[in-house]
């Protein structure tokens, strides 16, 4: 079966690391930047960052909301990527999802996890 | 940096057309792809490059993409249309429109 299912959400304190995983199944993993993508409680939709594939140099990405805090990171041999979170704030609270990405290039999102819920709160 | 706009709500009545608009500066000219949300799930891609259609996505849903708007639209909505729908480009970052919420009348 084609998955994605992320796991190490959980309640962290303010300051404070978390590191969610995302394993893939049913595809080749290594062949696909992968994408990790938010949703605060009754908001939209927001990226998070992505890590392309290693022919590209496994190069990442963020936007400024995250840029230095957050990094991704890919075991291609496990077909698992990672987000690394770091000093996080009640404004991370959301449910984080991993997406791979479809047509390499393209830039849209074929296939999502069901997400993992990160509760930023003391 | 890029922005869409999406208006919060929009209705149809059962067995209509819903059009959702995405704006957006010159979005002609970039790939716009389009996501269903529905209550407690994960979005589910609709519409890639303009006007693609994902496997297992039922021909009612089209999309178009000219000048400074793009389209989804929804012919014959049913129930089960309800949900939540977001466009979506990338340029030199992601970017999501803020969401559009169908209600099925």
């Amino acid at each position: 079966e084609v998955q994605l299912v992320e796991s190490g959400g959980g309640l962290v304190q303010p300051g404070r690391s978390l590191r969610l995983s995302c394993a893939g199944s049913g595809f080749s993993f290594g062949d696909h930047t992968m994408t990790w993508i938010r949703q605060a409680p009754g908001k939209g939709l927001e990226w998070v960052g992505f890590i392309r594939r290693a022919v590209y140099g496994g190069a990442s990405e963020y936007p400024a909301s995250v840029k230095g805090r957050f990094i991704i990171s890919r075991d291609d041999s496990k077909s698992i990527a990672y987000l690394e979170m770091r000093s996080l704030q009640s404004e991370d609270t959301a449910v984080y999802y991993c997406t791979k990405e479809g047509q390499p290039g393209h830039g849209y999102f074929d296939l999502w996890g069901r997400g993992t819920l990160v509760t930023v709160s003391s | 940096s890029y922005e869409l706009a999406q208006p919060l709500s929009v209705s149809v009545a059962l067995g209509q057309t819903a059009r959702i608009p995405c704006g957006g500066d010159n979005i002609g000219s970039k790939s716009v792809h389009w996501y269903q949300q529905k209550p407690g799930q994960a979005p589910l891609l609709v519409i890639y490059r303009n006007d693609y259609r994902p496997s297992g996505i039922p021909e009612r849903f089209s999309a178009s993409n000219s000048g400074n708007t793009a389209t989804l639209t929804i012919s014959r909505a049913q129930a089960g249309d309800e949900a939540d729908y977001y466009c979506q480009v990338w340029g030199t970052s992601v970017v999501f429109g803020g969401g559009t919420k169908l209600t099925v009348l």
